[in-house]
């Protein structure tokens, strides 16, 4: 079974502060996906990394997919309150279907 | 462009009843798939649903169940209901033919109850 775990689970930071998520596995993903969902929606998709070592800017946000393609890093800027939400990765795995992480749920406050 | 809708956006049911949820995908959208999520279990894949065929099923019991219609809307079903049904339940569209997976775009969700 592909699992893909989140770190951290929650985040509480303040506007302007940095922070990074991270997305582990022990399974190899043919591409890693960044997904963010907010209350009462369902997740839209910001970014997909596909070759090993891919860097990605989004304006603040910075995604990286690890040179195994095992494991991907969120990382955000000066965050803003509008940043906050649930952060989700995903992993497209065996026979094309998408394995989600556990989340990180982002609060920022102003 | 319209969205991808679903209806009902809240549902309360009784444990041992059935439901039926329903997705409308992006116009010209032919792949519908279907995601539960629980604080417990997070996001899990349900099924896949292309040109009215299921192409892909995730590692439910057979009580969930699904369909698309010729117009690529699509409804899933869950029959026998437990409380541990109780979750957001999520479609998805997408433009998808071929073999390789792309973008999906998530519908707003049907918050399912079950008591």
């Amino acid at each position: 079974t592909q699992l893909l775990e989140q770190s951290p689970q929650f985040l509480s930071i303040q506007e302007g502060e940095n922070l990074t998520v991270y997305c582990n596995s022990s399974s190899v993903f043919s591409s890693l996906q960044w997904y963010r969902q907010e209350p009462g929606e369902g997740p839209v998709l910001l970014v997909t990394v596909v070759t090993g070592g891919e860097v990605k800017k989004l304006k603040r946000l910075t995604f990286q997919f690890g040179d195994a393609r095992k494991d991907s890093s969120l990382h955000i800027t000066a965050a803003q309150p509008g940043d906050t939400g649930l952060y989700l990765c995903a992993g497209i795995g065996s026979f094309q279907k998408l394995v989600f992480g556990t989340g990180t749920r982002l609060l920022v406050s102003p | 462009k319209a969205g991808v809708t679903q209806t009902p956006r809240y549902l309360i049911k009784t444990r041992g009843q059935q439901v039926t949820l329903s997705c409308s995908p992006i116009s010209g959208h032919r792949s519908v798939s279907w995601y539960q999520q629980t604080p417990g279990q997070g996001l899990q894949f349900l099924f896949e649903y292309f040109s009215e065929t299921q192409r892909n099923k995730g590692n439910f019991p057979g009580r969930f169940s699904g369909r698309q219609f010729s117009n690529s809307r699509s409804e899933m079903n869950v029959s026998t209901l437990e409380l541990g049904d109780s979750a957001l339940y999520l479609c998805a569209s997408s433009s998808r033919t071929g073999p390789l997976l792309n973008e999906q775009y998530f519908g707003p969700g049907t918050r399912l109850t079950v008591t």
